[in-house]
């Protein structure tokens, strides 16, 4: 049982525009979100967090969105760069049980020249 | 600030044997939370160990084990090893045992042969 879903395995968008990344989750206890960049072979960077008593947060170019009643999450990127390009994990903690993060299957942003 | 620590990098280990990882978290950081990333399972908690206690356990055998040090250094252990078990092994280290902040190491990749 997936708790937390990243629907779209890939997305391709051109430089300068806004990359929209969506997370999906169906675990009604989490009350922490994190989007995670990642490299091939190497370890997670950290973004961006949001609390579930919040609806946004913004860091610079990235923006975090969360909807409980739809239990989704988005990270917005404006404006996208090439060196965005990269597996993007949505991430949540506080699920009840276990309490490490519960990541998606991440989704890969690419960004068109 | 130095970031998260993992040794080794890269391991090739032959099935049958163990192996032992190594973590050291950022300065300050009591929470390590160790993850297995497969291309099948993607990112998976494994465990959590916050001031020498493991607070949290994820759904892995018991041939999977761990243990912190005073000094919030943690190690993981895999015993008996299986070609399964091959995969990039990740370190997070958070503040709290909340996750709200969790930075990750480099990772060590295993390949089991």
């Amino acid at each position: 049982d997936q708790q937390v879903k990243q629907n779209s395995p890939s997305l391709s968008v051109q430089e300068g525009r806004i990359s929209i990344l969506n997370c999906d989750y169906t675990n009604s206890m989490f009350d922490y979100f994190l989007w995670y960049k990642k490299y091939p072979a190497e370890g997670p960077t950290f973004l961006i967090s949001i609390s579930s008593i919040k609806d946004k947060n913004e860091d610079g170019r990235f923006t975090v969105f969360l909807n409980k009643s739809a239990k989704h999450l988005s990270l917005h990127i404006v404006p996208s760069q090439p060196g965005d390009s990269a597996v993007y994990f949505c991430a949540a903690s506080g699920g009840g049980g276990a309490d490490g993060l519960t990541f998606g299957k991440g989704t890969h942003l690419i960004i068109q020249p | 600030k130095a970031g998260v620590t993992q040794t080794p990098r890269y391991l090739i280990k032959t099935r049958g044997q163990q192996v032992t990882l190594s973590c050291s978290p950022i300065s300050g950081h009591r929470s390590v939370s160790w993850y297995q990333q497969t291309p099948g399972q993607g990112l998976q908690f494994l465990f959590e160990y916050f001031s020498e206690t493991q607070r949290n356990k994820g759904n892995f055998p018991g041939r999977f084990s761990g243990r912190q040090f005073s000094n919030s250094r943690s190690e993981m252990n895999v015993s008996t090893l299986e070609l399964g078990d091959s995969a990039l092994y990740l370190c997070a280290s958070s503040f709290d045992s909340r996750n709200t902040e969790a930075f990750f190491g480099q990772g060590t990749r295993l390949t089991v042969v």
